[in-house]
């Protein structure tokens, strides 16, 4: 089945840890996306890549990091420099084809220890 | 940075009823319009895609996008308890990959 595949589904982080979370896809996508959601508010972009290699800041990516060695993976770090993490982080991919819709993974809940 | 106001919840409606959910946006130069659902403790799912001035129907869904007006609706015929979960407008631009979304709005249906 093609899909989005978000690991793990719960983190939990320690004080001055950093942790990743892992996005795969193979929907052979080249766009993908990492948003963060707070308890009753909308997705916020971090980070989005359209190509392998090549990644671009969302509107809140201080204290979070990404790569894109792959065209399947797309991984996100939180940082210890991230004071607030607590939240549901949300991986999505899309093709480059004009106005196509972005579709999601199931999503990863991290909280602080 | 487009900006995507959607109108304030919860919204409660009895069971069989029509569910109406408005969604404005900032950008003229707009050109995609989805509307997803988010069932509590889950990730969105694509309900609706429209691009072009009217509507546009689907099963009990029906998308309306006016875009002189920057206004995009959907409304929800037939209302079922299932169909209760927040629903997200994301508007989507003509030079970037990019979607905005809106905070989104909370329905109910009351059985």
């Amino acid at each position: 089945d093609g899909g989005i595949t978000q690991s793990p589904k719960y983190l939990f982080r320690k004080e001055g840890q950093n942790v990743t979370l892992s996005c795969e896809q193979n929907l052979n996508h080249d766009a993908m996306y990492w948003y963060r959601q707070d308890p009753g508010q909308g997705l916020r972009l971090i980070y989005y890549s359209q190509i392998v290699n090549d990644f671009q800041k969302g509107d809140i990516a201080e204290g979070y990091s990404v790569s894109r060695e792959k065209k399947e993976s797309f991984p996100l770090t939180v940082t210890s420099a991230q004071k607030n993490p607590t939240a549901f982080y949300l991986c999505a991919s899309r093709t480059i084809a004009s106005n196509q819709p972005q579709h999601f993974g199931d999503g990863t809940r991290l909280s602080i220890l | 940075q487009k900006e995507v106001e959607q109108n304030s919840g919860p919204l409660s409606v009895p069971e069989g009823a029509i569910a109406s959910l408005n969604c404005t946006y900032s950008d003229r130069g707009s050109q995609s319009f989805f509307w997803y659902r988010q069932y509590s403790g889950k990730s969105p799912e694509l309900i609706m895609s429209i691009y072009s001035n009217g509507d546009k129907e689907d099963g009990r869904f029906t998308a309306q996008l006016n875009k002189a007006s920057q206004y995009v609706s959907l409304l929800i015929r037939d209302s079922q308890p299932s169909d209760s979960a927040t629903y997200l407008c994301a508007v989507g631009g003509p030079s970037d990959y990019k979607l905005s979304f809106g905070a989104g709005t909370t329905v109910t249906v009351r059985a």
